[in-house]
């Protein structure tokens, strides 16, 4: 069984300042992991996936991502913020193997930018 | 270069009510999903099919819900005698399967969604 933590259901930043949304997860297999941005009344689009190789993920709009598998974390960072960034962003873990297809998400953490 | 697609967008029911929401996938992929995202919360699996076959079913919340994919294309997810604790997004999602180093995983493309609201 898998299942995903996202610390902080609303992060609020400033323009131009870090953005850093927290994922844990825990999976009994090594795990797939993905980062999804919602935005609203819109599907999900992915952002980043670590499939096992590179542990630093680089994903669109300047999001990137870091596999620490001693921490169990994936957490999901950006340099600087822009407005459009404004969005609910979603950490999802499926397990690795033959068969498995299953995406579990977490709860999702809504994110504000401050002009 | 059509994306995953679904109708309609927005659904308003009474109580009761049988309702059917459709999902055209990107063309050619074998695989299909169908999630639920409650208000404030993540997707949640409900379906799979691999081409027409319904392979899990197991996130499914109750009898009153039937998915079907009759010739593994466009898939159709009817909820019977709605309620108002259905109302949801309802999230389709179709599939290639990837290749990588730790083996094959699937890179799931989503649809806008339809919000499924049960008066």
């Amino acid at each position: 069984a898998q299942s995903v933590t996202q610390l902080g259901s609303h992060v609020s930043v400033s323009e131009g300042a870090l953005v850093l949304l927290r994922c844990n997860y825990s999976s009994s297999v090594p795990p797939y992991l993905f980062w999804y941005v919602q935005y609203p009344n819109q599907g999900l689009q992915l952002l980043l996936k670590y499939t096992s190789a590179a542990t630093l993920v680089k994903g669109i709009n300047g999001f990137e991502a870091e596999f620490k598998k001693s921490e169990t974390s994936f957490h999901l960072t950006k340099p600087s913020a822009h407005m459009s960034d404004a969005a609910e962003y979603f950490c999802a873990v499926n397990p690795s193997g033959a068969g498995s297809y299953q995406l579990t998400f977490g709860k999702g953490t809504k994110l504000s930018v401050i002009p | 270069g059509a994306g995953v697609s679904q109708s309609p967008r927005y659904k308003v029911a009474k109580r009761g009510q049988d309702v059917a929401l459709r999902c055209d996938p990107i063309s050619g992929h074998v695989s299909l999903f169908w999630y639920q995202q409650a208000l404030g919360q993540g997707p949640e699996f409900l379906t799979y099919f691999q081409n027409e076959a319904q392979l899990d079913k197991s996130g499914l919340p109750s009898d009153r819900f039937f998915a079907e994919r009759p010739e593994g294309s466009v898939s159709t997810l009817k909820i019977q005698r709605t309620q108002q604790e259905d109302s949801a997004v309802y999230l389709c999602a179709s599939s290639l399967v990837r290749l990588s180093a730790g083996g094959v995983y699937n890179e799931q493309f989503f649809g806008p969604g339809t919000r499924l609201t049960v008066l």
